[in-house]
């Protein structure tokens, strides 16, 4: 299994609503981001896990937070956010988060804030 | 941290000619440089990768090149097919650390190239 899933594929939400959206990998690896990407751009790191923990927060507001309940899961909790906010949401996983390790992207959230 | 400068923006080619698109980095710690394709709607796709220990390497039409003294890096696509239109994505690996002062490594992107093949 080489995929990384993600649900749900479209999400849209008013700026008072609580939302997550969910990451999954089954390759044992043991480094999980989320980027957002806006049209036509590349992808923007947000956050890195590594062995469960958080290692990196790219100075994301506190409306979008991360959580890692186990090796295999990887979620993003979503409050109060802004029209602005509306990206396509990307979940990667890698082996490990050393030098040289290829990371493997899920699918994607499409995000819309209403 | 990495900065990472992707030419050019955007390139149209006949189908069956060749595609270049180049890349430099500034970090010369860097030591890690994936190739991603991004089709319209769909996630980046890993197509070639090279590491710093290595000058050149290909898989069927396309190549990469590294120059680490020049700190660039290119993609070659020969033979172009409309498929192969999408928008393309160079990074680079480079350190950075975590909170409990562990190094890590971590992508930098490049601002893309939307490669259009004419039929």
């Amino acid at each position: 299994d080489t995929e990384v899933t993600q649900t749900p594929k479209h999400l849209v939400m008013g700026m008072t609503n609580k939302k997550s959206l969910k990451c999954e990998q089954h390759m044992g690896h043991r480094a999980m981001y989320w980027y957002k990407q806006k049209a036509k751009k590349p992808p923007e790191l947000m956050f890195v896990y590594s062995y469960e923990k958080l290692s990196i927060n790219e100075s994301v507001p506190s409306r979008f937070s991360p959580e890692c309940p186990n090796s295999s899961l990887l979620n993003l909790h979503l409050h109060a956010l802004q029209p602005e906010d509306s990206a396509l949401y990307l979940c990667a996983s890698s082996q490990d988060t050393l030098w040289g390790s290829e990371a493997f992207f899920g699918q994607g959230t499409r995000l819309t804030v209403v | 941290g990495e900065n990472v400068e992707q030419h050019p923006s955007t390139l149209s080619v006949q189908e069956g000619d060749s595609a270049v698109i180049k890349c430099t980095y500034s970090d010369s710690a860097s030591n890690y440089f994936p190739w991603y394709k991004q089709e319209l709607g769909k996630r980046p796709q890993l197509i070639i990768d090279i590491r710093s220990n290595v000058g050149e390497k290909k898989d069927q039409r396309i190549a990469v090149t590294l120059n680490k003294t020049a700190k660039h890096f290119s993609l070659h696509i020969t033979e172009t097919q409309p498929e192969d239109s999408a928008v393309y994505f160079c990074a680079a690996s480079s350190s950075a650390m975590d909170p409990r002062g562990s190094t890590l490594g971590r992508l930098y992107f490049g601002r893309g190239t939307q490669l259009t093949v004419w039929p």
